[in-house]
């Protein structure tokens, strides 16, 4: 299986910061990366798909970029409904795995 | 609306069998590949079982297979998971969940519809 490492595990931000989240891949997925937005007790929420392509409905200061095994995740201007769990995904080879979680908390 | 509405969980006692459900409207069923994702309280989120469209085609996790079933009737829209000798383990919120080929440079798997998810808590 690929394994989705995320770094930081967590990280603590203002509103109005600019926040990125590093995802590496343990072998080259090409562009099969998404993000999710989970808050608690929900169910996570498709942000980016194809490591760089905004799912319909997501505000643009929601960004991805990269391929091959490192890729990113970008909030340019962290708003308060922003705070929340963010995991990426390989959905290059079965099983599709995704990242152990960045948690963005409110510093 | 597209929606998805999981049911069926509760506490099982370990050894034990459940059925989740997962009605889905708002989109066309029998269109689209369907998955099961769980998460264990406080964690992760990981891949379970995964079905193609018309159901002549499933694949498990190691940790479930043998033990668990993916299924989907079509004429119903409804998704299942049935779950037999239940482990501590097995204890999560279990997603049910849409996957969509994006169609791009290359065509590319996003899980673009999830459930509210069910819980499911084996113990004794």
């Amino acid at each position: 299986d690929i394994q989705m490492t995320q770094s930081p595990s967590s990280l603590s931000a203002s509103v109005g910061d600019r926040v990125t989240i590093t995802c590496r891949a343990s072998q080259s997925i090409g562009n099969y990366l998404n993000w999710y937005q989970q808050k608690p007790g929900k169910a996570p929420k498709l942000l980016i798909y194809a490591a760089s392509s905004l799912q319909s409905g997501v505000p643009s200061r929601f960004s991805g970029s990269g391929s091959g095994t490192d890729f990113t995740l970008t909030i340019s201007s962290l708003q308060p409904e922003d705070f929340a769990t963010y995991y990426c995904q390989q959905t290059y080879i079965t099983p599709p795995t995704f990242g152990q979680g960045t948690k963005v908390e409110i510093k | 609306e597209v929606q998805l509405v999981e049911s069926g969980g509760g506490l099982v006692q370990p050894g034990g069998s459940l059925r989740l459900s997962c009605a889905a409207s708002g989109f066309t069923f029998n269109s689209y590949w369907m998955y099961w994702v769980r998460q264990a309280p406080g964690k992760g989120l990981v891949w379970v079982s995964r079905i193609n469209t018309d159901g002549s085609s499933t694949r498990h996790a190691d940790p479930v297979k043998g033990r668990f079933t993916i299924s989907r009737d079509n004429a119903k829209d409804t998704l299942y998971l049935q779950m037999n000798s239940l482990r501590a383990e097995d204890t999560a919120v279990y997603y049910c969940v849409r996957v969509e080929a994006k169609v791009g440079a290359s065509e590319i798997d996003a899980f673009d519809i999830w459930g509210q998810g069910t819980m499911v808590t084996v113990s004794s």
